[in-house]
């Protein structure tokens, strides 16, 4: 069956651009996750949706950051006015539930912000 | 103020050898504990989970080890294989998994024929 996908897989942006990344999680997963990993970094929680429940945006760096998910599917992750900070991997998991459960990454979308 | 630290940002090992990735974390409250492989290019992948409910838990070459007095957790490679090279990430979680994971920074481990 088909994993976690993300695209585009690279992005390059000039700074003050705007960027928006896609996941599409492994059908039937409730929960979806988005990480980034800057470079020498571990992986920083951002968002995590859990069904219909309002998502948990704590990790969320900046009011720059929004991600929406609609249902239990394709998630969207929106970087307003970029800055050369976000340059990053930015990883998608989802898993069956919250927690407990394994999670199940993405390949990742590696952003630059020139 | 990282709650999930790996200290050791490499790890080099011959083939055949044990490998030993240690873990430490400094919120009481962890409850479950992960460990996720990744290669380059490519999304982590889930290895290997404890409860701290339990001391170790073993999956073919792979055990993981949790001292809660301690607050650590180390993860056993035996034998090791030049396929394990990777980094190796610690995660933790509350309320018995059900809450979002905290990563460590990761070791990277390289595995010698």
């Amino acid at each position: 069956g088909a994993g976690v996908s993300q695209s585009p897989s690279n992005k390059v942006t000039e700074k003050g651009k705007d960027v928006e990344l896609r996941c599409d999680p492994i059908s039937g997963h409730t929960a979806l996750y988005w990480y980034r990993q800057r470079l020498g970094q571990g992986l920083e929680f951002l968002i995590y949706f859990q069904g219909n429940s309002a998502p948990d945006k704590s990790g969320l760096p900046s009011d720059r950051f929004s991600a929406e998910r609609t249902g239990e599917s394709v998630s969207t992750l929106t970087i307003q006015r970029t800055q050369q900070e976000d340059s990053a991997v930015y990883l998608c998991a989802s898993s069956f539930r919250a927690g407990g459960d394994e999670q199940f990454f993405g390949p990742g979308t590696r952003l630059t912000v020139l | 103020d990282q709650q999930v630290k790996q200290n050791s940002p490499s790890l080099s090992v011959q083939e055949g050898r044990i490998s030993i990735l240690n873990c430490d974390y400094t919120n009481s409250m962890f409850d479950y504990f992960l460990w996720y492989k990744k290669y380059p290019a490519e999304g982590p992948t889930f290895l290997i989970s404890i409860s701290s409910i339990k001391d170790k838990n073993e999956d073919g070459r792979f055990t993981v080890f949790l001292n809660k007095s301690a607050k650590h957790l180390s993860l056993h490679i035996v034998p090791s294989q030049p396929g394990d090279s990777a980094v190796y990430f610690c995660a933790a979680s509350m309320n018995s998994g059900y809450s979002t994971l905290t990563f460590g920074k990761g070791t990277m481990l390289l595995v010698s024929p």
